[in-house]
């Protein structure tokens, strides 16, 4: 079965410093998606992106967050000047339409 | 088997029990909802959704309820297994491509053997 491969499995990084979160979404999905869930919660949405653009996103999703499809396989998440608070687990998503196949996720821990 | 009213954020159960998992969504505008198993290090995994114009749908070993008037959807488990041990989240969504699934507060399910 196709799945959402996600890069690194883990990123330790110091606060303020730059990440790029890297997913490889199904090769024929159209519609791609972070969500973030930090340790103990609910999954929470970040952002969707089809066609080359951001089509909704969160308040979570402020201008430290950026995301981009740099070729036609990868998906990035660019978190620029990293907080505590920014640890948690990071899922990528994508789906055709309304079925969605989640990624395992990278867990990043700002220290 | 286990019955849960309202939502709880753990549920334990023996080996070969029914069990029940509630959630109370909160848009009105949702009308697709989608139950997902989360395993420890994994992402959110699809287990069974249904759509507003239903109240019932079945799968295999899982059953989703849906009660438009009070906005309750419950995930029914048979003969639940250790491999069901995981946390359990629903999620909702207006039935259109690409919009956000606006996911509940999880439960989390243990079997005992």
């Amino acid at each position: 079965e196709p799945e959402v491969t996600q890069t690194p499995s883990h990123q330790v990084t110091q606060m303020g410093q730059e990440v790029i979160l890297r997913c490889v979404p199904i090769s024929n999905h159209l519609y791609f998606y972070w969500y973030r869930q930090i340790l103990g919660q609910k999954v929470e949405f970040l952002v969707s992106f089809y066609n080359n653009e951001i089509s909704e996103k969160s308040e979570i999703f402020d201008d430290q967050f950026s995301v981009e499809r740099p070729d036609g396989s990868n998906f990035t998440l660019k978190i620029r000047s990293t907080k505590l608070e920014d640890s948690a687990m990071y899922f990528c998503a994508s789906s055709t339409g309304t079925r969605y196949t989640f990624g395992s996720g990278t867990r990043l821990t700002v220290v | 088997g286990e019955s849960v009213g309202l939502h709880l954020p753990t549920l334990s159960v023996q080996e070969g029990d029914n069990s029940i998992i509630n959630c109370a969504y909160s848009n009105s505008a949702s009308d697709y909802f989608i139950w997902y198993k989360q395993e420890s290090g994994k992402g959110p995994q699809f287990i069974i959704d249904i759509r507003s114009n239903m109240d019932k749908r079945q799968g295999q070993r899982v059953t989703v309820l849906l009660n438009k008037t009070v906005k309750h959807l419950s995930l029914q488990i048979a003969a639940t297994q250790p491999g069901d041990s995981a946390v359990y989240f629903c999620a909702e969504t207006p039935y259109q491509a690409g919009t956000a699934l606006i996911f509940g507060k999880g439960t989390t399910l243990s079997v005992s053997s």
